[in-house]
């Protein structure tokens, strides 16, 4: 088990620019989700996969935020046009779902800051 | 799923034991109590998870009242590396619900 892999660990940008981050689940998991984390507050989720399916998005999820998992391992989550208020902890979590006691585990997030 | 409540912050002293509550009093009878941690600049980090009975593992304790109404997290011996964020969430044990609401959770300081 080595965990859930994000990166990059942080990226700056400028407003307006497009960025993209990486999630490498768990070997063998078969969902992998999304959630936005800013300062003071808990995790929010955005979406989540079960193997290369998108089964369900949050509203927080603009259109201009767009997440693939095209084989079913790893995922990437792109933000368009960025704007000031993007800027937060980009977190992904994966589980090997057959009911939801299973856990999620986390990796250590990607932190966006717009400039 | 249903909405949990948590005091903001808590201390505890190092090697004492902690108790973190968090009430619970809509849930389901279909939903689970999970706990998680957040340590600082890390993602948040599975403690454990109940239905009715109380559950222990390494790494804590969790107390469910009778009525599933509210919980505790029992850490029986804080060290420093126990201070984190500690969010009670609940999970419907269906098909179909899977989100995570987290909440603020409770801020644990442990005094050296």
């Amino acid at each position: 088990d080595t965990g859930v892999s994000q990166n990059p660990r942080h990226k700056i940008t400028k407003r307006g620019q497009n960025v993209t981050f990486r999630c490498d689940p768990i070997s063998e998991h078969n969902r992998l989700y999304w959630y936005r984390q800013t300062l003071g507050q808990g995790p929010e989720f955005l979406t989540y996969f079960q193997n290369e399916a998108q089964l369900e998005k949050s509203r927080l999820l603009s259109d201009r935020f767009s997440a693939e998992r095209p084989k079913g391992s790893f995922s990437t989550l792109e933000i368009q046009r960025t704007e000031q208020g993007d800027s937060a902890m980009y977190l992904c979590a994966s589980q090997l779902y057959s009911g939801n006691r299973q856990p999620q585990h986390f990796g250590d997030g990607t932190r966006l800051s717009i400039l | 799923d249903a909405k949990t409540t948590q005091p903001n912050s808590m201390e505890s002293n190092e090697e004492e034991p902690v108790h973190l509550p968090c009430n619970h009093s809509t849930i389901s009878g279909t939903d689970y109590i999970h706990w998680y941690r957040q340590l600082p600049s890390q993602g948040p980090e599975y403690v454990i998870h109940g239905l009715t009975s109380n559950v222990n593992n390494r790494m804590a304790s969790l107390a469910i009242a009778e009525d599933r109404k509210s919980s505790t997290l029992i850490l029986h011996r804080a060290t420093l590396r126990d201070a984190a964020v500690y969010y009670c969430i609940l999970r419907r044990r269906i098909i179909g619900a899977n989100q995570f609401y987290f909440g603020t959770g409770t801020s644990l300081t442990v005094i050296p």
